[in-house]
């Protein structure tokens, strides 16, 4: 079946836009995760639902950032006021079951870019 | 805390030599440890995964690992490296519990026709 899938695939930003980020999970998978990975680093956890509940925000850099999950399937990362820091690729993955141990499937990201 | 090294940032081997990618690991309690691969422009991928049955873990595409506890490592391996496996590695670390994943630096593995 379809992967996970992130769009747009490419953002190019103004310094002070907003954007909005979407993520359409495996069908079915329970948990979802947003995380953003700079140039030549790891990707860093940004947060977790688990269906339409955001369970750990603790990740997010600024209250700039808002995540949401209504209905427990798409997900949508909102970054208001953009701004240069915020150049990175945001991956979503989502993950069939809540158990810690179960792998992730990541989608191939979206990549910001804020002039 | 948990957290993992990645011991290279840059890997280079020849064709057809043997690939050694190193991790080591910090956690509080028992890990379970991953390793994911990142193609370019692609999403990233998950080669084996341990989650404290046998120490030795078999993934895809001829990657295995080895946790040892003693050493708190969880080096990947492969015995002979083809040029689709030049990508970048990710050790990742998640912990009893917790809800999400702690990634290393990655390392970027170049295969040398």
């Amino acid at each position: 079946g379809a992967g996970v899938s992130q769009s747009p695939r490419y953002k190019v930003a103004k310094r002070g836009q907003d954007v909005a980020l979407r993520c359409d999970p495996i069908s079915g998978h329970v948990s979802l995760f947003w995380y953003q990975q700079a140039l030549g680093q790891g990707p860093e956890f940004l947060t977790y639902f688990q269906n339409e509940a955001q369970l750990d925000k603790s990740g997010l850099p600024s209250d700039r950032f808002f995540a949401e999950r209504p209905e427990g399937s798409v997900s949508t990362l909102k970054i208001q006021r953009t701004q240069q820091e915020d150049s990175a690729v945001y991956l979503c993955a989502s993950r069939a079951a809540s158990s810690y141990n179960s792998p992730l499937h990541f989608g191939n990201g979206t990549r910001l870019t804020v002039t | 805390a948990q957290s993992v090294t990645q011991l290279d940032s840059h890997v280079s081997v020849s064709e057809g030599t043997p690939v050694l990618l190193r991790c080591n690991y910090s956690s509080s309690y028992s890990p379970s440890l991953f390793w994911y691969v990142q193609h370019p422009n692609k999403g990233l991928q998950l080669l084996l995964k341990y989650t404290s049955a046998a120490t030795l873990v078999k993934g895809i595409n001829g990657f295995e690992a080895e946790f040892k506890k003693s050493e708190t490592s969880f080096h990947l391996t492969k015995p002979s490296a083809h040029m689709s496996d030049a990508a970048e590695y990710f050790c990742v670390v998640a912990q009893t519990g917790a809800n999400n994943l702690f990634f290393g630096t990655g390392t970027r593995l170049t295969v040398i026709p």
